[in-house]
């Protein structure tokens, strides 16, 4: 069947740091990975995306790159802010499957310190 | 244009009762579906609706029922509430191949 599965958290950074979230999936065919981000008290809200291998997903600041051959999809950011503090949900639809159904990762809270 | 909406932001169950939640979309999407989020276990697909009048089971229907009887909106029903439904719900809509928009959830606890 499919999954995702994502780094452990909780992850706290000290601002301006560099940040990578890994999340490897499994899944029969050609998925498309997601990566979304849900603010304290809020739902959650698409980052990024990618639909095929080596496409990369970019967001304020935010890049993932589709790596078939690792099966991979790594959020990273080159300099953290304190309002990027959130929890991060590493997310796949397969084509396969019909009806667009997201099969999500168990999360990754972030925290950036001033 | 509010997106996902959903009803009640917030409820609390004694063991047993019912309830149900509300979703509405406006933006005219095809696709709903009801999630549930728990600890450590992101999100879980509970039912979804390809159309007006359709409904399907996800990867935790158990103790839910839902009904899609107007495009807009996506109820989502617990006949007899029990702890382990203690959770927050979100709904989600989506068109053609475009993302899937959340609501802001609703918390659920039921004692």
């Amino acid at each position: 069947g499919n999954s995702v599965t994502q780094m452990e958290g909780p992850v706290t950074l000290s601002e301006e740091a560099f940040l990578t979230i890994n999340c490897t999936y499994t899944a029969t065919g050609y998925p498309s990975l997601f990566w979304y981000v849900q603010y304290p008290g809020e739902g959650l809200q698409l980052l990024l995306k990618a639909t095929k291998a080596d496409d990369k997903g970019s967001n304020k600041g935010f890049e993932a790159t589709y790596r078939k051959e690792t099966t991979s999809f790594h959020l990273e950011k080159g300099s953290v802010q304190v309002s990027d503090s959130a929890v991060y949900f590493c997310a796949l639809t397969n084509p396969i499957q019909g009806a667009q159904k997201l099969v999500f990762g168990q999360g990754t809270r972030l925290t950036i310190n001033p | 244009n509010a997106g996902v909406t959903q009803t009640p932001k917030f409820r609390v169950l004694k063991t047993g009762q019912s309830m149900t939640l509300l979703c509405a979309q406006d933006m005219n999407h095809e696709y709903m579906y009801w999630y549930r989020q728990d600890p450590g276990m992101g999100l879980r697909l509970i039912h979804y609706s390809v159309g007006e009048g359709t409904t399907a089971k996800g990867e935790v229907p158990d103790g839910y029922n839902v009904s899609r009887l107007k495009k807009q909106n996506f109820l989502l029903g617990l006949e007899s509430a029990a702890p382990s439904q203690t959770s927050v719900y979100f709904c989600a809509s989506r068109g053609g191949w475009e993302t899937q928009y959340f609501g802001p959830g609703t918390r659920l606890l039921v004692l």
